[in-house]
């Protein structure tokens, strides 16, 4: 079952709109993350926390920012919508790894669709 | 630098046919390698993984992927498709624990009545 829980599933905006996308988690992950996919299209990491007070920036350049303040918690914010911020995004955990291998794989969330309007 | 090639953007099968998607990697360390899908506005899913040990793994669904060194390859298939895997598959790979997953651009299966 999932224990990966995003917030809202979808949102329509207007542009210039401050908006926060919500990711919680019930297993106690250290390690977080989130990702963008435009549709039909690869993933593109955008963020990541791997502990509390933790976040680097992704692959992709992205306007969004996100905080890590709770464990369970890692919002990402876009302060002011554009039409180029539509999207899906996906946020996702790993485990902690027992005796460093860490080979267990993500766990999504069911994503976020943003049209920015 | 780890990367992961899906071979395909698209496929097509008849109901009831193989279903055999591509993947390959590339890495100097033997990765961890995973198979995720995804259905329409929804997230990933995990199908299977390989980390060590048997290198033909057996996943969710029917499918199964076999982790083949002397290619770099880590195939997905499954004997006969149903319509319901018409959906978005995803191969990914984590060189050495870095905790980060490199995915293929996907493949989208479609199955034919």
């Amino acid at each position: 079952e999932a224990d990966i829980y995003q917030t809202p599933r979808y949102l329509v905006i207007g542009t210039g709109k401050k908006i926060t996308l919500e990711c919680s988690q019930t297993m106690g992950h250290d390690k977080m993350y989130w990702y963008q996919q435009d549709p039909g299209m690869e993933l593109h990491l955008i963020h990541y926390s791997y502990g509390v007070n933790s976040t680097e920036k992704g692959d992709l350049s992205s306007e969004s920012t996100v905080s890590r303040i709770r464990t369970e918690h890692f919002p990402l914010t876009l302060e002011s919508a554009r039409p180029s911020h539509t999207s899906q995004y996906l946020c996702a955990t790993y485990p902690p790894s027992a005796g460093g291998s860490g080979a267990y794989g993500y766990t999504f969330g069911s994503g976020t669709r943003l049209t920015v309007v | 630098a780890q990367s992961v090639t899906q071979l395909g953007s698209h496929v097509s099968v008849s109901e009831g046919a193989l279903v055999l998607l591509r993947c390959n990697y590339s890495s100097s360390v033997p990765p961890y390698l995973f198979w995720y899908v995804q259905y329409p506005n929804q997230g990933l899913q995990l199908l299977l993984k390989y980390t060590t040990g048997a290198t033909l793994v057996k996943g969710i669904n029917g499918f199964e992927a076999e982790f083949k060194k002397s290619e770099t390859s880590f195939h997905l298939t499954k004997p006969s498709a149903h319509m319901s895997d018409a959906a978005e598959y995803f191969c990914a790979g984590d060189g050495a624990g870095s905790y980060q997953l490199t995915f293929g651009k996907g493949t989208k299966l479609s199955v034919i009545p």
